[in-house]
């Protein structure tokens, strides 16, 4: 119940193509759910977050849309650049977990020129 | 401001030792958090601590510990090694717990890669 399921493993796109990674959950207590981003040698770094009263949020090219009644939610990247190059991992907290955040298996996304 | 900074960076250890990560947050964050990643388990928590006080554990066996400074500083410790838990260690400072200024984002350094051998 407390697993985050992303998918998927890896993706291929164009520049200028339009990604799309996706993020189950199942614990109904889970009410933060954030996007990080890694580089290879580097630590994850906060993407964007969205909490369950909304059902989209967006941030510059970045977009969580998000569906509590099917415990789903997912980031789309438009206009997408090599420079996006990078993998991807979806994660989901609750008020009482703290800074415990249950990651997905994570996405490596490869933008081609 | 400085971000999370994580020593070392690098580290080779064989079966049996143990070995001791130190993490400092950026200044003004009093929660740090540590979490193991692998390429089989992906990224997984190990514990938290905040004011000194240990706020969460993951499902890790013992042999993993940590503690926190008043100075809001960090080190976790592995005993007898194994090889499976060659893994890149990252730790993570927030402002959890510390009222209006969180916003639930966690900072994270660049990790200890510790190799078991």
């Amino acid at each position: 119940q407390q697993q985050v399921k992303q998918s998927p493993q890896s993706l291929i796109v164009q520049k200028g193509g339009i990604p799309i990674i996706n993020c189950a959950y199942e614990n109904t207590a889970f009410d933060y759910f954030p996007w990080y981003q890694q580089f290879p040698g580097k630590g994850p770094a906060l993407l964007i977050a969205i909490r369950p009263d909304v059902s989209e949020k967006k941030e510059g090219r970045f977009t969580i849309s998000f569906n509590k009644s099917a415990k789903q939610f997912s980031l789309h990247i438009m206009d997408s650049q090599p420079g996006d190059s990078a993998t991807y991992f979806c994660a989901a907290s609750s008020k009482t977990s703290g800074s415990r955040l249950t990651f997905g298996e994570g996405t490596q996304l490869t933008v081609n020129p | 401001k400085a971000g999370v900074t994580q020593t070392p960076r690098y580290l080779i250890k064989t079966r049996g030792q143990q070995v001791t990560l130190s993490c400092s947050p950026i200044s003004g964050h009093r929660s740090v958090s540590w979490y193991q990643q692998t390429p089989g388990q992906g990224l997984q928590f190990l514990f938290e601590y905040f004011s000194e006080t240990q706020r969460n554990k993951g499902n890790f066996p013992g042999r993993f510990s940590g503690r926190q400074f008043s100075n809001s500083r960090s080190e976790m410790n592995v005993s007898t090694l194994e090889l499976g838990d060659s893994a890149l260690y990252l730790c993570a400072s927030s402002l959890l717990g510390q009222g209006a200024a969180n916003t639930g984002e966690l900072f994270f350094g660049e990790g200890s890669r510790l190799t078991v051998l």
